[in-house]
């Protein structure tokens, strides 16, 4: 059974930093692309960050790029998001997706979620 | 792409056959998904590729569509699904729609 495990989200202050981590079960992690999505009441759900198979290749929205930083460590079968520079904006409820088989953001497999504050 | 779907709100009865709408700002190609989100869950891939049902979801689920506007029915509306259902293009990337709000009447 394919389980996505999400765990690092919490309150945490303007201008400082969170990482979050998705321990992934079930699947051969390194055959996979990875995804980050995020979701607030208002903006509904935001696609964040991806980062390919074996991490070379990443990508991130544009409002998250120079401060969010995704990478992955395939023999922990675990991915990271490391958010610096947080701004209230970034106040949401935190996703772990796992990308289709031929790599397309696809999410047929989500965690449950970590929820991340940025308030002071 | 912006994905704008309608009807926010949707209230109807058990057994209805319900109608959710999602349209796409440019030619997405039939890259279309929907989700299910129940309260407090995960979303729930429902349908990909515009109208290919995932595996162990119901059959009275059912999407069609193409090019820009695409569709979600459900044959006969069940207690179990109240929910709020997204669409999502990944034509281009991605990006997902606001959602519809489906509850019983």
């Amino acid at each position: 059974e394919v389980q996505l495990v999400e765990s690092g989200g919490g309150l945490v202050q303007p201008g400082r930093s969170l990482k979050l981590s998705c321990a992934a079960s079930g699947f051969t992690f390194s055959n996979y692309g990875m995804a980050w999505v995020r979701q607030t009441p208002t903006k509904g759900l935001e696609w964040v960050a991806s980062i390919s198979t074996g991490g070379g290749n990443t990508y991130y929205r544009d409002s998250v790029k120079g401060r969010f930083t995704i990478s992955r460590d395939n023999a922990k079968n675990t991915q990271y998001l490391q958010m610096d520079s947080l701004r209230s904006e970034d106040t949401a409820t935190y996703y772990c997706a796992r990308h289709s088989t031929t790599g397309i953001p696809l999410f047929a497999y989500w965690g449950q979620g970590t929820l991340v504050t940025v308030s002071s | 792409i912006q994905m704008t779907q309608s009807p926010s709100l949707l209230s109807a009865s058990v057994g209805d056959r319900v109608t959710l709408s999602c349209k796409a700002g440019q030619n997405i190609n039939n890259y279309l998904a929907w989700y299910q989100q129940k309260l407090g869950e995960a979303p729930k891939l429902l349908i990909y590729n515009a109208n290919s049902l995932q595996t162990g979801i119901p059959s009275r689920f059912s999407g069609s569509g193409s090019g820009t506007d695409f569709t979600l029915t459900i044959s006969s509306l069940q207690p179990e699904d109240v929910a709020t259902y997204f669409c999502q293009q990944y034509n281009s990337w991605t990006t997902f729609g606001s959602g519809t709000k489906l509850e019983i009447k």
